[in-house]
Protein backbone atom coordinates (compact mmCIF):
# COMPACT_ATOMS: atom_id res chain seq x y z
CA UNK A 1 0.00 0.00 0.00
CA UNK A 2 0.89 3.61 -0.77
CA UNK A 3 2.01 5.30 2.17
CA UNK A 4 3.99 8.98 3.02
CA UNK A 5 6.41 9.30 6.43
CA UNK A 6 7.03 12.56 7.33
CA UNK A 7 8.89 13.34 10.69
CA UNK A 8 10.00 15.01 13.17
CA UNK A 9 6.41 15.51 14.08
CA UNK A 10 7.50 18.50 16.39
CA UNK A 11 10.52 20.72 15.80
CA UNK A 12 11.71 23.62 18.37
CA UNK A 13 14.71 25.47 16.92
CA UNK A 14 16.44 28.28 18.19
CA UNK A 15 16.52 31.54 15.44
CA UNK A 16 19.29 30.91 13.24
CA UNK A 17 19.79 27.45 13.50
CA UNK A 18 19.59 25.16 10.41
CA UNK A 19 16.61 23.08 9.28
CA UNK A 20 15.80 19.74 7.38
CA UNK A 21 13.02 18.48 7.40
CA UNK A 22 11.98 14.95 5.84
CA UNK A 23 9.20 13.38 3.78
CA UNK A 24 9.42 9.54 2.25
CA UNK A 25 6.87 7.94 0.03
CA UNK A 26 6.21 3.79 -0.01
CA UNK A 27 4.51 2.04 -2.51
CA UNK A 28 4.78 4.41 -5.36
CA UNK A 29 7.55 5.10 -7.87
CA UNK A 30 7.89 8.81 -9.68
CA UNK A 31 5.49 10.53 -7.74
CA UNK A 32 4.91 14.22 -7.78
CA UNK A 33 5.72 15.83 -4.16
CA UNK A 34 4.82 18.94 -2.47
CA UNK A 35 5.66 20.85 0.55
CA UNK A 36 3.08 23.19 2.20
CA UNK A 37 3.39 25.41 5.01
CA UNK A 38 -0.11 25.97 7.19
CA UNK A 39 0.00 28.88 9.72
CA UNK A 40 -2.38 28.71 12.30
CA UNK A 41 -6.65 29.08 11.21
CA UNK A 42 -5.45 29.49 7.73
CA UNK A 43 -5.23 27.65 4.17
CA UNK A 44 -2.44 26.12 2.82
CA UNK A 45 0.59 27.75 1.01
CA UNK A 46 2.39 25.33 -1.66
CA UNK A 47 6.08 25.68 -0.77
CA UNK A 48 8.14 23.52 -3.14
CA UNK A 49 6.80 20.77 -5.68
CA UNK A 50 9.12 18.20 -7.88
CA UNK A 51 8.10 15.99 -10.22
CA UNK A 52 11.32 14.34 -10.59
CA UNK A 53 15.05 13.37 -8.89
CA UNK A 54 16.90 17.14 -8.99
CA UNK A 55 13.52 18.36 -10.45
CA UNK A 56 12.55 21.44 -7.93
CA UNK A 57 10.15 24.55 -8.88
CA UNK A 58 9.52 27.38 -5.83
CA UNK A 59 6.35 28.99 -5.94
CA UNK A 60 7.53 31.26 -3.19
CA UNK A 61 10.60 32.80 -2.48
CA UNK A 62 12.33 32.82 0.72
CA UNK A 63 14.22 31.22 3.68
CA UNK A 64 14.02 27.87 2.70
CA UNK A 65 14.91 25.49 0.49
CA UNK A 66 14.02 22.01 -0.92
CA UNK A 67 15.77 19.31 -2.57
CA UNK A 68 14.74 15.13 -3.81
CA UNK A 69 17.91 13.57 -3.90
CA UNK A 70 16.01 9.88 -4.54
CA UNK A 71 12.20 9.34 -6.43
CA UNK A 72 10.76 8.90 -3.42
CA UNK A 73 12.64 11.39 -0.58
CA UNK A 74 11.98 15.27 -0.50
CA UNK A 75 13.61 16.85 2.10
CA UNK A 76 13.08 20.69 3.46
CA UNK A 77 15.97 22.51 4.63
CA UNK A 78 16.77 26.16 5.67
CA UNK A 79 20.40 27.35 6.61
CA UNK A 80 19.20 29.80 9.19
CA UNK A 81 15.98 29.79 10.84
CA UNK A 82 13.66 32.92 11.19
CA UNK A 83 10.71 33.25 13.54
CA UNK A 84 8.66 33.68 10.53
CA UNK A 85 9.58 30.25 9.46
CA UNK A 86 7.35 29.07 12.67
CA UNK A 87 4.25 26.50 11.24
CA UNK A 88 2.97 23.76 10.28
CA UNK A 89 4.93 21.90 7.35
CA UNK A 90 3.05 19.18 5.21
CA UNK A 91 4.92 17.12 2.96
CA UNK A 92 1.86 15.31 0.12
CA UNK A 93 2.50 13.60 -3.16
CA UNK A 94 -0.04 12.56 -6.03
CA UNK A 95 -0.02 10.04 -8.64
CA UNK A 96 -1.23 12.72 -11.38
CA UNK A 97 -0.95 16.47 -11.90
CA UNK A 98 -4.95 15.94 -11.12
CA UNK A 99 -6.00 14.21 -8.87
CA UNK A 100 -6.01 13.99 -4.95
CA UNK A 101 -3.04 14.74 -2.93
CA UNK A 102 -1.71 12.16 0.27
CA UNK A 103 -0.76 14.37 2.84
CA UNK A 104 1.80 13.07 5.64
CA UNK A 105 0.93 13.93 9.16
CA UNK A 106 2.75 17.23 9.10
CA UNK A 107 5.88 18.41 11.58
CA UNK A 108 4.73 21.25 13.30
CA UNK A 109 7.83 23.96 14.07
CA UNK A 110 8.31 26.53 16.08
CA UNK A 111 11.52 29.09 16.04
CA UNK A 112 12.30 31.20 18.87
CA UNK B 1 -2.53 32.61 -3.98
CA UNK B 2 -5.66 31.59 -2.24
CA UNK B 3 -8.80 31.11 -4.60
CA UNK B 4 -11.37 29.04 -3.14
CA UNK B 5 -13.11 30.58 -0.04
CA UNK B 6 -15.11 28.87 1.74
CA UNK B 7 -18.10 29.59 3.76
CA UNK B 8 -18.73 29.78 6.69
CA UNK B 9 -15.43 30.27 8.70
CA UNK B 10 -17.01 27.66 11.19
CA UNK B 11 -19.93 26.22 11.97
CA UNK B 12 -20.95 25.03 14.91
CA UNK B 13 -24.27 22.24 14.98
CA UNK B 14 -25.56 19.73 17.03
CA UNK B 15 -24.68 15.87 16.37
CA UNK B 16 -27.45 14.25 13.87
CA UNK B 17 -28.06 17.41 11.82
CA UNK B 18 -26.72 17.93 8.62
CA UNK B 19 -23.74 20.27 7.99
CA UNK B 20 -23.44 22.17 4.38
CA UNK B 21 -20.34 24.04 3.74
CA UNK B 22 -19.88 26.47 0.59
CA UNK B 23 -16.84 26.86 -1.15
CA UNK B 24 -16.34 29.89 -4.12
CA UNK B 25 -14.06 30.21 -6.72
CA UNK B 26 -12.72 32.70 -9.38
CA UNK B 27 -11.04 31.53 -12.23
CA UNK B 28 -11.77 27.81 -14.61
CA UNK B 29 -11.03 24.66 -13.19
CA UNK B 30 -10.34 21.03 -13.98
CA UNK B 31 -11.56 19.80 -10.64
CA UNK B 32 -12.61 20.77 -7.19
CA UNK B 33 -11.58 18.82 -4.32
CA UNK B 34 -12.51 18.76 -0.48
CA UNK B 35 -10.01 17.30 2.68
CA UNK B 36 -10.44 17.17 6.21
CA UNK B 37 -7.87 17.99 9.01
CA UNK B 38 -8.38 17.03 12.38
CA UNK B 39 -6.60 19.77 14.55
CA UNK B 40 -2.92 19.09 14.26
CA UNK B 41 -2.74 16.68 11.37
CA UNK B 42 -2.30 16.34 8.23
CA UNK B 43 -4.98 16.70 5.26
CA UNK B 44 -7.22 14.06 4.35
CA UNK B 45 -8.48 13.76 0.73
CA UNK B 46 -12.33 13.37 0.86
CA UNK B 47 -13.88 13.52 -2.96
CA UNK B 48 -12.59 15.37 -5.98
CA UNK B 49 -15.51 16.50 -8.53
CA UNK B 50 -14.38 17.24 -12.63
CA UNK B 51 -15.21 19.83 -13.71
CA UNK B 52 -17.95 18.25 -15.98
CA UNK B 53 -19.62 16.84 -13.00
CA UNK B 54 -22.51 18.19 -10.61
CA UNK B 55 -22.72 16.05 -7.89
CA UNK B 56 -21.49 13.12 -6.49
CA UNK B 57 -21.70 11.02 -2.94
CA UNK B 58 -19.37 9.36 -0.98
CA UNK B 59 -21.22 7.96 2.31
CA UNK B 60 -22.75 10.68 4.01
CA UNK B 61 -20.81 13.04 1.97
CA UNK B 62 -22.45 15.16 -0.76
CA UNK B 63 -20.73 17.15 -3.14
CA UNK B 64 -22.27 19.55 -5.64
CA UNK B 65 -20.80 21.93 -8.61
CA UNK B 66 -22.08 25.15 -10.33
CA UNK B 67 -19.66 25.79 -12.54
CA UNK B 68 -21.53 28.96 -13.49
CA UNK B 69 -21.39 30.25 -10.24
CA UNK B 70 -18.06 28.68 -9.57
CA UNK B 71 -19.03 27.36 -6.16
CA UNK B 72 -19.52 23.81 -4.62
CA UNK B 73 -20.96 22.91 -1.58
CA UNK B 74 -20.10 19.72 1.04
CA UNK B 75 -23.17 18.02 2.68
CA UNK B 76 -22.46 16.25 5.52
CA UNK B 77 -25.48 14.29 6.68
CA UNK B 78 -26.40 13.01 9.88
CA UNK B 79 -23.33 14.20 11.56
CA UNK B 80 -21.34 12.92 14.53
CA UNK B 81 -18.85 13.72 17.14
CA UNK B 82 -16.24 12.58 14.85
CA UNK B 83 -16.70 14.84 12.02
CA UNK B 84 -15.41 17.93 13.59
CA UNK B 85 -12.60 19.22 11.75
CA UNK B 86 -11.62 21.89 9.70
CA UNK B 87 -12.99 21.32 6.17
CA UNK B 88 -11.06 22.90 2.86
CA UNK B 89 -11.76 22.91 -1.09
CA UNK B 90 -8.47 23.10 -3.49
CA UNK B 91 -9.43 23.71 -7.41
CA UNK B 92 -7.04 22.21 -9.69
CA UNK B 93 -6.68 24.18 -13.08
CA UNK B 94 -6.19 22.60 -16.28
CA UNK B 95 -2.28 23.23 -16.77
CA UNK B 96 -0.77 24.15 -13.61
CA UNK B 97 0.94 21.88 -10.54
CA UNK B 98 -0.35 23.02 -7.36
CA UNK B 99 -3.94 23.16 -6.08
CA UNK B 100 -5.47 26.46 -4.99
CA UNK B 101 -6.61 26.26 -1.20
CA UNK B 102 -9.09 28.38 0.53
CA UNK B 103 -8.92 29.11 4.28
CA UNK B 104 -11.19 26.41 5.07
CA UNK B 105 -14.61 25.53 7.58
CA UNK B 106 -14.39 24.57 10.80
CA UNK B 107 -16.92 22.65 11.68
CA UNK B 108 -18.16 21.67 15.13
CA UNK B 109 -20.52 18.88 16.07
CA UNK B 110 -22.06 19.03 19.84
CA UNK B 111 -22.41 15.99 21.45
Amino acid sequence: SQTIHQWPATLVQPVGSPLSLECTVEGTSNPNLYWYRQAAGRGLQLLFYSVGIGQISSEVPQNLSASRPQDRQFILSSKKLLLSDSGFYLCAWRVDLRGGYTFGSGTRLTVV
Amino acid sequence: SQQGEEDPQALSIQEGENATMNCSYKTSINNLQWYRQNSGRGLVHLILIRSNEREKHSGRLRVTLDTSKKSSSLLITASRAADTASYFCATSGDSNYQLIWGAGTKLIIKP
